[in-house]
């Protein structure tokens, strides 16, 4: 498995409800992000969590890293239709002497009205 | 202060022909990333670039594609010889000292 990597590959859930994702990864990382992206379009930053830190919020979204395990989560909770979208994960980490950032696959999300 | 700016946003080229991708980073930005994304497919690294130097180009194909980032204007992907593979969205992000990347919207290329 490469670098980040999503799982389910494809969420389908109806408004109002929890959907989670999760990213696993095999090296040291820095930092771990979640990105969206809307059919079509480029990818939005949604929340960033270091590595020492084991849970971050962000309004409606919660994400978890667990370094043991080299996984993480994305909970969003309440979900809307306008959460229709794919969520890549990306990991930053030393490659090199600088900082590389890796993307997983992504898990493409619908949220059914 | 503009986001990553891309163009074009579309591109249409016949095989053989080459093609210009440009990304203006966000300003203050001196590290660029460009990623290619397939139709259903996650982003796949291709060029890390800071001004004037290119740092990593180990997710890039060794002939026919380039990348620069001048001291001066936009960083530039290039595609000589285009093939309908080469059909893609290609993505550019930036960034500045920390690990937060900003993308642009991407330019979809089309090979015909």
């Amino acid at each position: 498995s490469q670098q980040g990597e999503e799982d389910p590959q494809a969420l389908s859930i109806q408004e109002g409800e929890n959907a989670t994702m999760n990213c696993s990864y095999k090296t040291s990382i820095n930092n771990l992000q979640w990105y969206r992206q809307n059919s079509g379009r480029g990818l939005v930053h949604l929340i960033l969590i270091r590595s020492n830190e084991r849970e971050k919020h962000s309004g409606r979204l919660r994400v978890t890293l667990d370094t043991s395990k080299k996984s993480s989560s994305l909970l969003i909770t309440a979900s809307r239709a306008a959460d229709t979208a794919s969520y890549f994960c990306a990991t930053d980490a030393q490659s090199g002497g600088y900082q590389k950032v890796t993307f997983g696959t992504g898990t493409k999300l619908q949220v059914i009205p | 202060n503009a986001g990553v700016m891309q163009n074009p946003r579309h591109l249409v080229r016949r095989r053989g022909q080459e093609a210009r991708l440009r990304c203006s980073p966000m300003k203050g930005h001196s590290h660029v990333y460009w990623y290619r994304q397939l139709p259903e497919e996650g982003l796949k690294f291709m060029v890390y670039l800071q001004k004037e130097n290119i740092i990593d180009e180990s997710g890039m194909p060794k002939e026919r594609f380039s990348a620069e980032f001048p001291k001066e204007g936009p960083s530039i992907l290039r595609i000589q010889q285009v093939v309908r593979g080469d059909s893609a969205a290609y993505f550019c992000a930036s960034s500045s000292q920390g690990p937060e990347a900003f993308f642009g919207q991407g330019t979809r290329l089309t090979v015909v």
